[in-house]
């Protein structure tokens, strides 16, 4: 199946910094979903992505499917930003689609 | 809208029993799957539904069983836990497909002693 692989696996950043996650995926994928999942356990999904670049507020992302990776901005970080990214692509496999996570990248913001 | 609920948030069984994880939605979503996370591996599929009557597997599905008679629930039995199956138990749900954007529950956290 489709290897998904992120980095940094852990980031640790003052508060204000910029950082940029990334994730490589092995197969041509049909989209891709970044997610972060706060201190709590809840997850929330960022971006639907499959190619380009989008942005929301402080966060972007940029997917070059051609070259199997898909980058995750963030600008200015706040304690609020802390928790784990994952990045999920997609594949479709027989009509059938499935998301595989990566392992994520645990974030944390220092005030 | 209450999104993506489940039940409990919390659960301790002894090997051997039996449970259901209950997931329900109330977006009119046809796409519901459950994944377990465990420390370090990130998420992991273990069955999914594309509609009411229709089920299957996943990455790791044994253990587990679905069924999907309606369109807002999708409960998770496990059969016969095992510490094995220790796990937070996500289930999350999207429109059509799983490529779909993903909306996820708040999550079963589960030990089996």
């Amino acid at each position: 199946g489709i290897q998904v692989e992120q980095s940094p696996p852990d980031l640790i950043l003052q508060e204000g910094a910029n950082s940029t996650l990334r994730c490589n995926f092995s197969d041509s994928v049909n989209n891709l979903q970044w997610f972060h999942q706060n201190p709590w356990g809840q997850l929330i999904n960022l971006f639907y992505i499959p190619s380009g670049t989008k942005q929301n507020g402080r966060l972007s992302a940029t997917t070059v499917a051609t070259e199997r990776y898909s980058l995750l901005y963030i600008s200015s970080s706040q304690t609020t930003d802390s928790g784990v990214y994952f990045c999920a692509p997609c594949i479709s496999n027989f009509g059938n689609e499935k998301l595989t996570f990566g392992t994520g990248t645990r974030l944390t913001i220092i005030p | 809208n209450a999104g993506v609920t489940q039940t409990p948030k919390f659960q301790v069984l002894k090997t051997g029993q039996s449970m259901t994880l209950q997931c329900a939605q109330d977006m009119n979503h046809e796409y519901m799957s459950w994944y377990r996370q465990d420390p370090g591996m990130g998420l992991r599929l273990i069955h999914y539904s594309v509609g009411a009557g229709i089920t299957d597997q996943g990455e790791v599905p044994n253990g587990y069983n679905v069924s999907r008679s309606t369109t807002e629930d999708f409960p998770l039995r496990l059969l016969s836990a095992a510490p094995s199956q220790t796990s937070v138990y996500f289930c999350a749900s999207s429109y059509f497909l799983a490529g779909d954007t993903q909306y996820f529950g708040p999550g079963t956290r589960l030990t089996v002693l």
